[in-house]
């Protein structure tokens, strides 16, 4: 069966200090990945998706950055955090590129100080 | 544009009752629905999904209803419990083929 894991699960930052959030999925090939950021008590922003390796969209300017060194990793960056910065990031993935049915990580708390 | 909402940000129920949880989208052409339950601290977990070809679909003690003349979805929890307190998420899929999620509706259950 499919796993997605992602960590840390919680972090927390100065503001001006790097960020690498890692999201591995485990049971599938060639997955469709995601980035989503919940603020508190809100609904979920997309931030990346991803289709295949180093293939990257991003959906909002912001101040994060996604890359996918391998086909079942994506990574959440940073080189400087602001405390906008703050909130739940979760990575998701779904089999198919028709944006249905994804299948979330357990979420990464990050408040940035 | 296209846009997804709620009619209601709290809902509290009795334990045993069932529960519905309604859900509003503004994009006639959408033609996929899908539902999530968010426990706090945790990520969402999918519930149930529904294609627009169809006006109804029923799991395990849920059941989404699909009205698209009024552009409407709801999910019904029969018999509610304790452990069904969480937020919960409809999510149209728009254009480009990403999910679109509501602002959620917390699912209160009392005893």
């Amino acid at each position: 069966s499919q796993t997605i894991h992602q960590w840390p699960a919680t972090l927390v930052q100065p503001v001006g200090s790097p960020l690498s959030l890692e999201c591995t999925v485990e049971g599938t090939s060639n997955p469709n990945l995601y980035w989503y950021r919940q603020a508190a008590g809100r609904g979920l922003q997309l931030l990346f998706y991803s289709v295949g390796i180093g293939q990257i969209s991003s959906e909002v300017p912001q101040n994060l950055s996604a890359s996918r060194p391998q086909d079942r990793q994506f990574i959440l960056s940073s080189k400087k955090l602001l405390l906008s910065d703050s909130g739940f990031y979760l990575c998701a993935w779904s089999v198919t590129s028709r944006g249905e049915k994804l299948f979330f990580g357990s979420g990464t708390q990050l408040s940035v100080l | 544009g296209e846009s997804v909402g709620l009619h209601l940000p709290t809902l509290s129920v009795q334990e045993g009752d069932n529960s519905i949880i309604n859900c509003a989208y503004s994009n006639s052409a959408s033609d996929y629905f899908i539902w999530y339950k968010q426990e706090s601290g945790k990520g969402p977990q999918f519930i149930i999904d529904i294609r627009s070809n169809m006006d109804k679909r029923q799991g395990q003690r849920v059941t989404v209803l699909l009205n698209k003349t009024v552009k409407h979805l709801s999910l019904q929890i029969a018999a509610t419990q304790p452990g069904d307190s969480a937020v919960y998420f409809c999510a149209e899929k728009g254009g480009y083929n990403k999910l679109i999620f509501g602002a959620g509706t917390r699912l209160a259950v009392h005893p």
